[in-house]
This record gives structure tokens, C-alpha cells and sequence, in this order.
């Protein structure tokens, strides 16, 4: 199992410009999450969802959007870019039943 | 608001000592933490957690301890081991197997001296 994968790696974008970050998970889990984290700072939830076709905001949703089409995959669409969210993105999954969150190694967002 | 706090950025140990990691949180209605490790350019993984109805869980060198009534949670490492060299994070959540909307700390980078 690979678990949970996210691309790109890294990433800069320009003010305004939008792009769609990809998160796969290969586990069957119904709950899958994103979160950000910026410098010196803990991780806060932006989107989760319970399965597919079913999403709800978490604690800092503005600026972005997602989807869930299918159980594996949770993309993360920013749609104009700002300097503000320059973060490291990480996307988690769980399995109904279970208190373990499994995480991607993360994409590193830049925008100037 | 920061519900959950780690107020030591940064915490130094000698190898085979013990490390002790702290977190506060503020919000009672939480009912399951955490604690995540996270090495540079990886993902966090999980380590340890506890429900509120217990005070302690402990897996083989980890031990986690849980004061409600102080709202206060600690993270034990015996003995400590240069691979434990990592930051760590506290988290909370108001279910654990539910939707586990967690909340994160801050981090505690924890550095293991030989």
C-alpha cells in the first residue's frame, strides 16, 4: 500500500493564479481531510470529508474549495492565489471506526 | 483563540533520559487526544492517544497522561533515543473515531543529545 500520496511536491504560484492540489488514498478509508500549516505553527483542518460526495468546511475553509467524487481521491482547488496562502499542505485519511489519521508528506505552496 | 497550546517551541534531552512534553488546552468539550510526530518533509504520524475517561496510556516507551480537571495532557519518552530527535504535536478532538475534526498545537521540537 502506498497510503496516503499528494502532488505535486512543491509548488510556486503567482497572485491569482488558481491550482488544484491532488491527494490518493489507497486504504479504502472514508474520511479523508486537509489541512495546512504554517511556519511554527500547528496544523489547521480546511476541508474533510465523510465519503464520497460529501464534504464540509473545518476551521479555515476560505479561499479554498474541494471535491470527492470517489473514495480514493480529495483534491484541494485554490482558485485565486494569495500570499497568504504560502503554507505546506498535508491530506489525512481515517477509517470509519478507528482514531488513527494517516498523512501524505505534504505539499509545499509558495505564492508570490 | 488557540484552544490547544504547546508553550515549549523547543525542548533539549540526553540520550536515556526522560523527555516530557506539555500541552494545555482550553476547550472541555474535547473528549480524545493525540500526539503526532513529524519529521522534516515527512507527514505527521501518529505516536499515542488517550480517551478523556481514562489518565493515562502507555505504549512501550510512550506514555501519555491526561489532568481534565486542569486541562492539561503530557507526553512521557523513557528512555529517549536519538531518533526521537522530531517535533511533536498535540491534538484534540471532540469525537475519536467519528469525523475527528482534530485541533492542533503549536509543536514541540524535541532534540535527543548523545
Amino acid at each position: 500500500n502506498a497510503g496516503v500520496t499528494q502532488t505535486p511536491k512543491f509548488r510556486i504560484l503567482k497572485i491569482g493564479q488558481s491550482m488544484t492540489l491532488q491527494c490518493t488514498q489507497d486504504m479504502n478509508h472514508n474520511y479523508m481531510y486537509w489541512y495546512r500549516q504554517d511556519p511554527g505553527m500547528g496544523l489547521k483542518l480546511i476541508y474533510y470529508s465523510v465519503g464520497a460526495g460529501i464534504t464540509d468546511k473545518g476551521e479555515v475553509p476560505n479561499g479554498y474549495n474541494v471535491s470527492r467524487s470517489t473514495t480514493e481521491d480529495f483534491p484541494l482547488r485554490l482558485e485565486l492565489a494569495a500570499p497568504s496562502q504560502t503554507s505546506v499542505y498535508f491530506c489525512a485519511s481515517k477509517d470509519r471506526g478507528y482514531n488513527e489519521q494517516f498523512f501524505g508528506p505534504g505539499t509545499r505552496l509558495t505564492v508570490l | 483563540d488557540q484552544q490547544v497550546k504547546q508553550n515549549s517551541p523547543s525542548l533539549s534531552v540526553q540520550e536515556g533520559r526522560i523527555s516530557i512534553l506539555n500541552c494545555d488546552y482550553t476547550n472541555s468539550m474535547f473528549d480524545y487526544f493525540l500526539w503526532y510526530k513529524k519529521y522534516p518533509a515527512e507527514g505527521p504520524t501518529f505516536l499515542i492517544s488517550i480517551s478523556s475517561i481514562k489518565d493515562k496510556n502507555e505504549d512501550g516507551r510512550f506514555t501519555v497522561f491526561l489532568n481534565k480537571s486542569a486541562k492539561h495532557l503530557s507526553l512521557h519518552i523513557v528512555p529517549s533515543q536519538p531518533g526521537d530527535s522530531a517535533v511533536y504535536f498535540c491534538a484534540a478532538s471532540r469525537e475519536a473515531s467519528g469525523a475527528q475534526k482534530l485541533v492542533f498545537g503549536q509543536g514541540t521540537r524535541l532534540t535527543i543529545n548523545p
